[in-house]
């Protein structure tokens, strides 16, 4: 099946610092990538839609200037959490969307904790 | 009321039992639906999709679906302890995933 890259997949960080995480489709093109949050034994709450070439749509509550999310291309979508604070530690994940077959992947998620 | 529910169990299950799992949801136009497994600290890996009403079988697993009383079910047979894991059910509504809180699936050998 298609494949979904997440780097790095665990990290930890100083409160204040940014962390940014990247997200690969490996084999296919994807239009659409999505951010996912989750956190422990929670379900995964979207944060925001990521279309290539455009800016991102966030859901109700996720600040965009917190999360930034960047597209630039169809196989890459990266999403920085800047001056992360420890209540920002959580589990995310990435989902590409393939461009022909609408069909959804997940990547293996990253754990961020903040110090 | 939450867009997709579950019941978040644990469901406890002994190996080479039916495992049940039942999801409702609230979005009437929803056309897609998905169940995922998830391993603990891992990513969600779908299992199965379904789109239409009735049936749809794909070995251990059979997913149900009924629009009218919008919900969705995921029966697993012969369950092993291996499946012990959270279930997540997905609808998709206006090109996005909505996730359900989960089902934990307990299997005991």
């Amino acid at each position: 099946g298609a494949v979904v890259s997440q780097h790095p997949s665990r990290v930890i960080c100083k409160s204040g610092t940014s962390v940014k995480i990247e997200c690969r489709s490996l084999d296919f093109q994807a239009t659409t990538m999505f951010w996912y949050r989750q956190f422990p034994k929670q379900s995964l709450m979207l944060m925001a839609t990521s279309n290539e070439g455009s800016k991102a749509t966030y859901e109700q509550g996720v600040e965009k200037d917190k999360f930034l999310i960047n597209h630039a291309s169809l196989t890459l979508s990266t999403l920085t959490v800047t001056s992360a604070h420890p209540e920002d530690s959580s589990f995310y994940i990435c989902s590409a969307s393939a461009t022909n077959t609408g069909e959804l992947f997940f990547g293996e998620g990253s754990r961020l904790t903040v110090l | 009321q939450k867009e997709v529910e579950q019941n978040s169990g644990p469901l406890s299950v002994p190996e080479g039992a039916i495992a049940s799992l039942n999801c409702t949801y609230s979005d009437r136009g929803s056309q897609s639906f998905f169940w995922y497994r998830q391993y603990s600290g891992k990513s969600p890996e779908l299992i199965m999709f379904i789109y239409s009403n009735g049936d749809k079988e794909d070995g251990r697993f059979t997913a149900q679906l009924n629009k009218a009383s919008q919900y969705v079910s995921l029966l697993i047979r012969d369950s092993q302890p291996s499946d012990s894991a959270t279930y997540l059910c997905a609808v998709k509504s206006f090109q996005k995933l909505v996730f359900g809180t989960g089902t934990r699936l307990l299997v005991s050998p």
